[in-house]
């Protein structure tokens, strides 16, 4: 699956304990993607980053956090986690060509309770 | 606020029927891609279309573009069971950074 692997692949928390997930690429593409997927919403993004230590918030970004300071690497994490952040999270990456699609990792499913 | 909206939300058809959805937008874009999602995995891209092209084909796929509509469709010819997944469509701006994902269409195909 192009080369970009998440974990944990389930996660079941409490609220007000910190989580982070992680996000791995082999592909040494420069931009890679946080979502999270709700019914009804699709795809929301989260926060993203455009390289090294270059990241910028998404849509949803309250509540959340990332750092990038490896390539491979993006994580993401929930300060505190609550209730309305469980959801299925996606990772993905894309390359810097015109055009260019965004590949997906295989999901993050995320329960706070 | 959303860029993409799926229309219907949900679709299901017989094997061998054609399937049709639509997607549209509110903001200029760059190009628009669908992406299919089977159930409990990731997306995975389909087809994208720039803003100046009106129709692409690939396999068994037939997307169209109307950006004075600010609307694209994707038509899946001869469907078959393995076609049931959600179907999103994405748009991305001007400065093709932006990817906006819409809420999807469910596709069921009975056999």
């Amino acid at each position: 699956d192009a080369g970009i692997t998440q974990s944990p692949r389930h996660k079941v928390t409490e609220t007000g304990t910190p989580v982070t997930l992680r996000c791995h690429q082999t592909e040494n593409h420069r931009y890679m993607y946080w979502y999270r997927q709700d019914p009804g919403h699709g795809l929301r993004l989260i926060h993203y980053s455009y390289g090294v230590k270059d990241t910028d918030k998404g849509e949803v970004s309250d509540g959340y956090s990332v750092s990038r300071s490896k390539t491979e690497d993006f994580l993401l994490t929930l300060e505190s986690a609550t209730s309305s952040q469980t959801s299925v999270y996606f990772c993905a990456i894309r390359g810097t060509s015109e055009g260019e699609t965004q590949y997906f990792g295989p999901g993050t499913r995320l329960l706070v309770l | 606020s959303q860029q993409g909206e799926e229309d219907p939300q949900a679709l299901s058809i017989q094997e061998g029927e054609n399937a049709t959805m639509n997607c549209s937008y509110k903001t200029s874009i760059n190009n628009l891609q669908w992406y299919r999602q089977n159930s409990g995995r990731g997306l995975v891209h389909l087809i994208l279309i720039r803003s100046n092209e009106r129709e692409k084909h690939s396999g068994r796929l037939r997307v169209t573009l109307d950006t004075s509509k600010k609307s694209s469709s994707l038509l899946i010819t001869a469907s078959r069971a393995a076609d049931t997944a959600s179907y999103f469509c994405a748009t991305v701006d001007n400065y093709g950074q932006n990817f906006v994902f819409g809420p999807g269409t469910r596709l069921s195909v009975l056999p």
